[in-house]
């Protein structure tokens, strides 16, 4: 079963935009981490933000965490086509061991 | 580059065959992972080993097994294949043994069963 559930599944954009996406998820968790996956490769850790954190910054990229609404949002300013890519959260669900993600957002930067 | 290692990066064989996927975690990493990901289910938690010790289990199938070994590297054995276990399967690896600090992954192997 899915803990993380992206919104939208699927955003284009143009080159110089800001791209949002958002991330929802039903348990307690430690942590939630961001990951972007370029198209048949593996994925790669953008970045973790703590259960107590409300907001983190990671050069262009900005993520927002509401424990009380159960969200996270990622939000990648001035987008490059290099950006083009599914992005997926993930959440531990308060296990401490096993990170669960979602079905990822594939986020597209037109040139 | 993650450090992360997984052979191999293809792999094509018949429904009821046998498989090893291997995977060598980054220098340094104590934990392994593996994932699996298909179109229809998403990336899926399977396992996950601390050390050679068992930690955590997510959707692994009874047909399905894993092991870490001493000098850290872990192998993913899938026997019994049936068409829907075609996917890419990741393995990931972390410095820590809980979930709170970043995974590694490998670029997978994509195993396609006929």
């Amino acid at each position: 079963s899915q803990q993380g559930e992206e919104d939208p599944q699927a955003l284009s954009i143009q080159e110089g935009e800001n791209a949002t996406m958002n991330c929802s998820y039903k348990t307690s968790i430690n942590n939630l981490q961001w990951y972007r996956q370029n198209s048949g490769r593996g994925l790669v850790h953008l970045i973790l933000i703590r259960s107590n954190e409300r907001e983190k910054h990671s050069g262009r990229l900005r993520v927002t965490l509401d424990t009380s609404k159960k969200s996270s949002s990622l939000l990648i300013t001035a987008s490059r086509a290099a950006d083009t890519a599914s992005y997926f959260c993930a959440t531990d669900e308060g296990s401490n061991y096993k990170l669960t993600f979602g079905k990822g957002t594939l986020l597209t930067v037109n040139p | 580059d993650s450090g992360v290692t997984q052979t191999p990066k293809h792999l094509i064989t018949a429904t009821g065959q046998r498989v090893t996927l291997r995977c060598s975690p980054r220098s340094g990493d104590l934990s392994v992972y593996w994932y699996q990901q298909s179109l229809d289910q998403g990336l899926q938690f399977l396992i996950q080993y601390y050390n050679g010790e068992e930690r955590a289990k997510g959707n692994i199938l009874e047909r399905f097994s894993a092991q870490q070994f001493p000098d850290l590297h872990s192998e993913l054995n899938l026997s019994s294949l049936e068409l829907g276990d075609s996917a890419l399967y990741f393995c990931a690896s972390s410095v820590a043994v809980s979930s709170n600090s970043p995974l590694h992954f490998g670029n997978g192997t994509r195993l396609t069963v006929t």
